[in-house]
């Protein structure tokens, strides 16, 4: 049974640059949720996607937002970066409904310079 | 606010040394407290839920048990492959979706042989 996919796995950007970051769930899940994990403030999280639509948002500025495949594919992005965005986005998978287990991608570590 | 507390920051044991991890909590409506472990680079790694005070979960060295206010997650005879950061996180209830993960900083757990 394959994981969760995220990719790329590493990405290095400029000040100011947008940038995409891809994830696929675990087959047959229909959530997404994304967070950024920081040494200084742990993972936090970004928001959450079900059936195309964003149901959860976290306190992150309007740059970055998301988006959700009717295939269950997820995209993040982040517009305008900032040094301070640097981090290890982690993409989450969970079934569909009902209070169930989160599975982590390995990541994406994006490093804005 | 709704918090996640993990104690202690960094332990260090030898093999075989047996001790707990703790993870107290400040958060209404819990719906569910989840453990990871995550290695360096890498995405969290799921270990235990747990729903309701009392419920305990086993695996392998690892036991996790859950109270009103915090959970304890016990590494009985330590391995060196032991080491690597232990998360916890809650879920809370919102609004009938999965809601998001509120992470502790985790513990980063280092076993000597």
């Amino acid at each position: 049974k394959a994981g969760v996919t995220q990719t790329p796995r590493y990405l290095i950007k400029t000040r100011g640059q947008q940038v995409t970051l891809s994830c696929s769930p675990i087959s047959g899940h229909r959530s997404v949720s994304w967070y950024q994990q920081t040494p200084g403030q742990g993972l936090q999280f970004l928001f959450e996607y079900f059936s195309e639509t964003q149901r959860n948002k976290g306190n992150f500025p309007g740059r970055f937002s998301g988006r959700q495949f009717s295939n269950s594919r997820s995209e993040m992005n982040v517009s305008t970066l900032e040094l301070g965005d640097s981090a290890l986005y982690l993409c989450a998978s969970l079934l569909s409904t009902g209070n169930t287990e989160a599975f982590f991608g390995q990541g994406t570590r994006l490093t804005v310079v | 606010e709704d918090q996640v507390t993990q104690s202690p920051e960094a332990l260090r044991l030898q093999e075989g040394e047996s001790s707990s991890l703790n993870c107290s909590y400040t958060v209404s409506g819990l719906r569910g407290l989840f453990w990871y472990r995550q290695d360096p680079g890498k995405g969290p790694e799921f270990l235990f839920t747990l729903y309701s005070a009392g419920e305990e979960k086993e695996k392998e060295r690892l036991k996790a048990t859950l109270t009103k206010k915090e959970s304890f997650l016990h590494i009985t005879a330590p391995k060196p492959e032991d080491s690597a950061t232990y998360l916890c996180a809650v879920r809370m209830n919102y609004g009938g979706s999965q809601g998001n993960l509120i992470f502790g900083k985790g513990t980063k757990l280092s076993v000597k042989p």
